[in-house]
């Protein structure tokens, strides 16, 4: 069946324009994670959606990131004025549920802030 | 707090070579789930197995293993008879009930497998 899938694959963008990212996750998931990979680095988590709301925001580097999820299904991020240090692979997974399911990620979106 | 340390910046081994990635983990809580993730240079991370906390045998899959031991907090992995197309970065993960399954990962292991 599909995977999750993500829009744009990449994404070039000027210092302080706003950009959003698109994250289609497995059809059925209830849960839904953004993380954010840096050049070389690990994943660092950056928010969790149960349904359509979010209980844990806690990884959301400021107030510049918001993010949202409607109809159970789609979830975009949201990056405003963005900055250089924005550049990153963002990436979206999916779970059935929470609680110890596998977390199935898509392919991300390269952000580059110039 | 959790955390998840991959003291294996980068191995290098020779094809059919074994190899073991080293994983490990720190959390208070008794109930937590444990996974490894594979990112070929394709770059889309590939789940490859779950443990939780209440479940320390050992698993074997084709040429994966995994060896789960409470009492070190280790959550190893080895490739036995390693091949080119395991090439790849190797992410340790940690999650735990009931802070709703958001990930912690180690920094990761880079293998380079060559022929």
């Amino acid at each position: 069946g599909a995977g999750v899938s993500q829009s744009p694959s990449n994404k070039v963008t000027e210092k302080g324009k706003d950009v959003e990212l698109r994250c289609d996750p497995i059809s059925g998931h209830t849960a839904l994670y953004w993380y954010r990979q840096r050049l070389g680095q690990g994943l660092e988590f950056l928010i969790y959606f149960q349904g359509n709301s979010a209980p844990d925001k806690s990884g959301l580097p400021s107030d510049r990131f918001s993010a949202e999820r409607t109809g159970e299904s789609v979830s975009t991020l949201t990056i405003q004025r963005t900055q250089q240090e924005d550049s990153a692979v963002y990436l979206c997974a999916s779970s059935l549920r929470r609680d110890g399911y596998e977390q199935y990620f898509g392919p991300g979106t390269r952000l580059t802030v110039t | 707090a959790q955390k998840v340390t991959q003291a294996q910046t980068e191995i290098s081994v020779v094809e059919k070579e074994d190899v073991t990635l080293d994983c490990v983990y720190e959390t208070r809580d008794t109930t937590y789930y444990l996974f490894w993730y594979k990112q070929p240079p394709s770059g889309e991370l590939v789940f490859l197995i779950r443990r939780n906390s209440f479940d320390e045998q050992n698993e074997i899959s084709g040429r994966y293993s995994w060896n789960f031991q409470k009492s070190t907090s280790s959550f190893n992995f080895t490739i036995t008879a390693s091949q080119v197309v395991d090439s790849a970065v190797y992410f340790c993960a940690l999650s735990v009930r009931p802070r709703g399954n958001k990930l912690v990962f180690g920094a990761g292991t880079i293998l380079r497998v060559k022929s």
